[in-house]
C-alpha cells in the first residue's frame, strides 16, 4: 500500500486476554517504530527494529509486551495479559532509516481494555 | 541520558507569527525532526534539519544550532487549522528518533 497500514483500528478487550496489534510498513522501510499514546500526552517508544540488528527493545514497559518483525516487513505487537493501564492508542512508523529518517506513521490502533 | 525539552503548552492569535523552542540532548546527532499531531490523529512530518541554520517552508520555517543543542519551528500567517501540537524528534548515533513531549499550540481568532 500507499502508506504504514495498522489493525484492527480499534480493540475492545477483557482485562487478562492477549492482544495482538498488526503494523505494515511502506514497502521498502527498513526501519519500523512501535509507540504508545495516551490521551492528551506525548509519544512513549516502545521498540525500534532497523533492518537486521538486533531491536532496540528498552522501551518496553513490561515483560508481557513482545514484538516482532518477520521478513524485515510486517511486524506484530502482542500484549500477554492485558490491564487497563495497557488502554491507549499503539502508532506504528516506518522510515527509510539512516540519514532519510523521516519517518511515516500509521493511523494507530486504539486499545481499549475494559 | 537523552533529553528533549520542549514547552507544554502555547497559545498565540490568527494572522500572527509564533516560535516554538525546543533543546535536546542524544548520544549522536543525525538530524532534527518536527511533525505536527492533530488531536486524534497520526503525526505528519513538517520539516527535517541537518545543517546549521534555517529551513523555509512556505509559513513554516526550522532552525538547528548543532553547537547548542537548539531548534526552532516558526510558524508565520497562523491558521485556525493550525492549531495542534508539534514535536520535535532528533536523531540519535542509531538514526532512532527521540521524542519530545509536543507543544500544544492553541490559535485563537
Amino acid at each position: 500500500g500507499a502508506g504504514v497500514s495498522q489493525s484492527p483500528s480499534n480493540k475492545v478487550t477483557e482485562k487478562g486476554k492477549d492482544v495482538e496489534l498488526r503494523c505494515d510498513p511502506i514497502s521498502g522501510h527498513t526501519a519500523l517504530y512501535w509507540y504508545r499514546q495516551s490521551l492528551g500526552q506525548g509519544l512513549e517508544f516502545l521498540i525500534y527494529f532497523q533492518g537486521n540488528s538486533a531491536p532496540d527493545k528498552s522501551g518496553l514497559p513490561s515483560d508481557r509486551f513482545s514484538a516482532e518483525r518477520t521478513g524485515g516487513s510486517v511486524s506484530t505487537l502482542t500484549i500477554q495479559r492485558t490491564q487497563q493501564e495497557d488502554s491507549a492508542v499503539y502508532l506504528c512508523a516506518s522510515s527509510l532509516g539512516g540519514r532519510r529518517g523521516e519517518a511515516f506513521f500509521g493511523q494507530g490502533t486504539r486499545l481499549t481494555v475494559v | 541520558g537523552q533529553n528533549i525539552d520542549q514547552p507544554t503548552e502555547m497559545t498565540a492569535t490568527e494572522g500572527a507569527i509564533v516560535q516554538i523552542n525546543c533543546t535536546y540532548q542524544t548520544s549522536g546527532f543525525n538530524g532534527l525532526f518536527w511533525y505536527q499531531q492533530h488531536a486524534g490523529e497520526a503525526p505528519t512530518f513538517l520539516s527535517y534539519n541537518v545543517l546549521d541554520g534555517l529551513e523555509e517552508k512556505g509559513r513554516f520555517s526550522s532552525f538547528l544550532s548543532r553547537s547548542k543543542g537548539y531548534s526552532y519551528l516558526l510558524l508565520k500567517e497562523l491558521q485556525m487549522k493550525d492549531s495542534a501540537s508539534y514535536l520535535c524528534a532528533p536523531g540519535d548515533s542509531n538514526y532512532q528518533l527521540i521524542w519530545g513531549a509536543g507543544t500544544k499550540l492553541i490559535i485563537k481568532p
